[in-house]
């Protein structure tokens, strides 16, 4: 079956670190979007991707950056981390075309910055 | 500016009581609307969507929700919740001008089913 991965699932870093998050799906979508979940904010968009080689800032996108050399992967850097950083990182993807196409989601990264 | 807006942190029902999840939207034009559920240590999983047509919406696990667009709403409901359906759940809406489909959640709402 098709799916969205990430890994890793929990990761524990220090302050000025570079961090990557992994984004794998086997959909074969052309969207992909990285959102973060922090309490009282529900979702907030910080990258997106309509296909390769196409990437766009989100509401939340300064500290990040985002590549895609392929359909397949959307890694999330955090090019220095910062303990506001701290946070639920889901990574998503939809097909291409419909606006109505509804997005899958991974199962999230949980990274703590110290 | 908020786009959806979901007014209460917490829902409490009891088990087999109707379950209503509220949402409004401020979006101009027809709007495209969706409801996720995420249950713990899970990422969100899709339950219904309104694009057109009626305004009544059936989804999984038998949710629905009624778009109402004088009152730009499009409240969740279940007629009997179950204890298994305490979740967080979240609205969202598609950005408006987005030519594909970005979306704006909202806060989140925690369901909890008292058994």
């Amino acid at each position: 079956d098709a799916e969205i991965t990430q890994s890793p699932r929990h990761k524990i870093t220090e302050t000025g670190r570079q961090v990557t998050l992994a984004c794998h799906q086997t959909w074969n979508h052309n969207n992909m979007f990285w959102y973060r979940q922090d309490l009282g904010h529900g979702l907030r968009l910080i990258h997106y991707s309509y296909g390769v080689q196409d990437t766009n800032k989100g509401e939340v996108s300064d500290g990040y950056s985002v590549s895609r050399s392929n359909t397949e992967d959307l890694p999330l850097t955090l090019e220095s981390a910062a303990s506001s950083q701290t946070s639920v990182y889901f990574c998503a993807s939809s097909d291409l075309g419909e606006p109505s196409n509804e997005q899958f989601f991974g199962p999230g990264t949980r990274l703590t910055v110290l | 500016a908020q786009s959806v807006a979901q007014p209460e942190d917490q829902v409490n029902v009891a088990e087999g009581n109707p379950l209503t999840v509220k949402c409004t939207y401020s979006v101009s034009g027809n709007p495209y609307l969706f409801w996720y559920v995420q249950y713990p240590n899970r990422g969100l999983q899709f339950l219904l969507k309104y694009i057109t047509g009626d305004n009544l919406v059936k989804g999984s696990y038998g949710f629905e929700a009624e778009f109402n667009k004088s009152q730009t709403s499009f409240h969740l409901k279940k007629p009997s919740a179950l204890v298994s359906d305490s979740a967080l759940y979240f609205c969202a809406v598609r950005v408006p001008g987005d030519g594909n489909n970005r979306l704006a959640f909202g806060k989140g709402n925690q369901v909890v089913v008292i058994p």
